[in-house]
């Protein structure tokens, strides 16, 4: 059973442009939602975290949105680069747990 | 500071082989976790240690195992190779079990 639910599977946006991915998940326990992002041939890469006491973080072009009553968090890549090309994953744990969940990735591509 | 490091970052083996994969943590960090990723499950937790002791597994048959060292440095170790162990194994390392997770580059496993 997929904890954590993520889409779209892949995405094409232009360069500019607002690259949004979504994810979900069930587990009421979790309480810290990271994002990574990870090219060919790397590991992961840490991009933002959020927990629920905010509903929003922002760091530079990126941002978490979360809706602790739906169930949901989102990222935004705002003016997406051709650089910003890569594979997306969402994660969600318990604190104290570092056992992550991941969705199953959001291939992006940027096109110039 | 030096990232999370992993050797070998490829291996070929046998199907019935063992194989030892090392993971050297950031320094100061004393949680290391390990992830298998593949292109059909995603990426998967399979373990986690903290003070040389296993905190967390996940849903791994016990040919999976694992330690940590004193230094934090750990290895993992898969027994009786299948040819569905092929994947990619990546460490990840916190601070503290609260902490966020850096991984590394991951070793590439084939096994024929």
């Amino acid at each position: 059973q997929q904890q954590v639910k993520q889409s779209p599977q892949s995405l094409i946006v232009q360069k500019g442009g607002i690259s949004i991915i979504n994810c979900a998940y069930e587990n009421t326990a979790f309480d810290y939602f990271p994002w990574y992002q990870q090219f060919p041939g790397k590991g992961p890469a840490l991009l933002i975290a959020i927990r629920p006491d905010v509903s929003e973080k922002k760091e530079g072009r990126f941002t978490i949105s979360f809706n602790k009553s739906a169930k949901q968090f989102s990222l935004h890549i705002m003016d997406s680069q051709p650089g910003d090309s890569a594979t997306y994953f969402c994660a969600a744990s318990e604190t104290g747990a570092n056992n992550l969940f991941f969705g199953t990735g959001t291939r992006l591509t940027v096109i110039p | 500071k030096a990232g999370v490091t992993q050797t070998p970052r490829y291996l070929i083996k046998t199907r019935g082989q063992q194989v030892t994969l090392s993971c050297s943590p950031i320094s100061g960090h004393r949680s290391v976790s390990w992830y298998q990723q593949t292109p059909g499950q995603g990426l998967q937790f399979l373990f986690e240690y903290f003070s040389e002791t296993q905190r967390n597994k996940g849903n791994f048959p016990g040919r999976f195992s694992g330690r940590q060292f004193s230094n934090s440095r750990s290895e993992m170790n898969v027994s009786t190779l299948e040819l569905g162990d092929s994947a990619l194994y990546l460490c990840a390392s916190s601070f503290n079990r609260a902490y966020e997770q850096y991984f590394g580059p991951g070793t590439r496993l084939t096994v024929t």
